[in-house]
């Protein structure tokens, strides 16, 4: 496996139901981030860690929860979704936080949820 | 604050012509300006970056773009496209810290 990668792809979910993403990258970053994106709305960033701590929390409904066990591996709990919920969820690498965008962020696919 | 509008949510070209995708930005600070390109059912890449160096920044697959501080702008273009172009663009603006501001995107259609 090479750069960053995504699993489930496709996920359907009601909204009672308790699920997990996870992400996993292969390049030896020290920072992952989660991000949603929703038709017709811009990237939105969830969260972010930078060595396993969480440095960034965008005003995120607690029925998301991350969870970073080490520098490669990146979760993203769910539970009591919402259908507005639904959206494509993507996770990204940098070699570290910078600034100014000083380190290229890396995509993974990304996990297309529907909440019913 | 910073912000980004990509002037078009989709544009059309032929096979062959050029391409322009439209991107204009508001920072407090010098920023950083990227785009990236999502093809269907994959994660972004980064097609360029523009870091305060060269205005004129010259990316992947062809395309370049020209900061233009004067105008707050960032244009993507490339001299002809190609079938394999068509995806979605997106400009991305970031000031001073690892948080970067996406546009809504635009997507592009090659026409055979």
């Amino acid at each position: 496996e090479t750069g960053v990668t995504q699993t489930p792809r496709h996920l359907v979910m009601g909204m009672t139901n308790k699920k997990s993403l996870k992400c996993e990258q292969h390049l030896g970053h020290n920072a992952m981030y989660w991000y949603k994106q929703s038709a017709k709305k811009p990237l939105e960033l969830m969260f972010v860690y930078s060595l396993e701590e969480r440095v960034e929390n965008n005003s995120v409904p607690s029925r998301f929860s991350p969870e970073c066990p080490n520098s490669s591996h990146l979760f993203l709990h769910l539970h009591t979704l919402q259908p507005e919920d639904s959206a494509l969820y993507l996770c990204a690498s940098s070699q570290g936080l910078g600034t100014s965008g000083t380190y290229e962020q890396y995509f993974g696919p990304g996990t297309r949820l529907t909440v019913t | 604050a910073q912000s980004v509008t990509q002037l078009d949510s989709h544009v059309s070209v032929s096979e062959g012509t050029p391409v322009l995708l439209r991107c204009n930005y508001s920072s407090s600070y010098s920023p950083s300006l990227f785009w990236y390109v999502q093809h269907p059912n994959k994660g972004l890449q980064l097609l360029l970056k523009y870091t305060s160096a060269a205005t004129l920044v010259k990316g992947i697959n062809g395309f370049e773009a020209e900061f233009k501080k004067s105008e707050t702008s960032f244009h993507l273009t490339k001299p002809s496209a190609h079938m394999s172009d068509a995806a979605e663009y997106f400009c991305v603006v970031s000031d001073q810290s690892y948080q970067l501001t996406f546009g809504k995107g635009t997507k592009l259609s090659v026409i055979p």
